[in-house]
């Protein structure tokens, strides 16, 4: 089985500063992908970032940066110079690498909110 | 590409009557999934086609959720007859590969049931 934890419900960042979204996860597949996906308040779920088990190096994507600890089952969001935009729920996820794990398994996700 | 698409975007029942969601994947994706986010509650998965046929169902929540997806292409959830807990946004998301890749969302189905 696989389990996704998200333990910040909510957070307060003041524009401009990096912040930063815990994930850690628990599964028994050896090979796995790990991401990261927005939802705003339109609703939609937006790709932002992934990681593979495997992958020897963090994620990057623009302002968006995976510190993954794989000893460590960790699979932090790091947003730099944060924006009124990136205010939203941000939800960490992971998808297994056998057949019967390939379904993707959420966290309860974080609400962060950008303040001016 | 067009994305993954979802119809309707809101639909408003009242208990005891059916509803019928739609999700069109992306053209040549497979796998199509449904996930299903109840307020304030994380997202939960419903269930898993590849092409036509069901890989896994394990998160239908009873049997009066139907899902089908003739023909591989796209694919409906059916909910009959609704209840009051069935009320949450139902998302539809697809990808070509099963394992590891990106799963591609569609725009969500908030649904209300009265």
């Amino acid at each position: 089985a696989q389990k996704i934890t998200q333990t910040q419900p909510g957070m307060f960042v003041q524009e401009k500063e990096a912040v930063t979204l815990d994930c850690t996860y628990d599964t028994s597949d050896p090979s796995y992908g790990l991401f990261w996906y927005k939802q705003p308040s339109s609703g939609e779920m937006i790709f932002l970032i992934y990681q593979g088990s495997y992958d020897q190096q963090n994620a990057t994507e623009g302002r968006y940066s995976l510190n993954f600890q794989k000893a460590r089952k960790s699979a932090n969001l790091v947003i730099s110079a944060s924006q009124l935009g990136d205010s939203a729920m941000y939800f960490c996820a992971m998808r297994g690498g056998s057949f019967g794990n390939e379904k993707l398994t959420f966290g309860t996700g974080t609400r962060l909110t950008i303040i001016p | 590409e067009a994305g993954v698409t979802q119809f309707p975007s809101h639909s408003v029942i009242e208990k005891g009557q059916t509803v019928t969601l739609r999700c069109d994947p992306i053209s040549g994706h497979d796998n199509l999934y449904w996930y299903r986010r109840v307020m304030g509650k994380e997202i939960k998965f419903l269930l898993h086609f590849v092409k036509e046929s069901k890989q896994d169902e394990s998160g239908m929540p009873n049997n009066r959720f139907l899902a089908e997806r003739t023909g591989g292409t796209y694919s409906t959830l059916k909910v009959q007859p609704a209840e009051l807990e069935d009320s949450g946004v139902y998302f539809c998301a697809s990808s070509q590969r099963a394992l590891l890749a990106v799963l591609a969302f569609g725009p969500g189905t908030r649904l209300t049931v009265l």
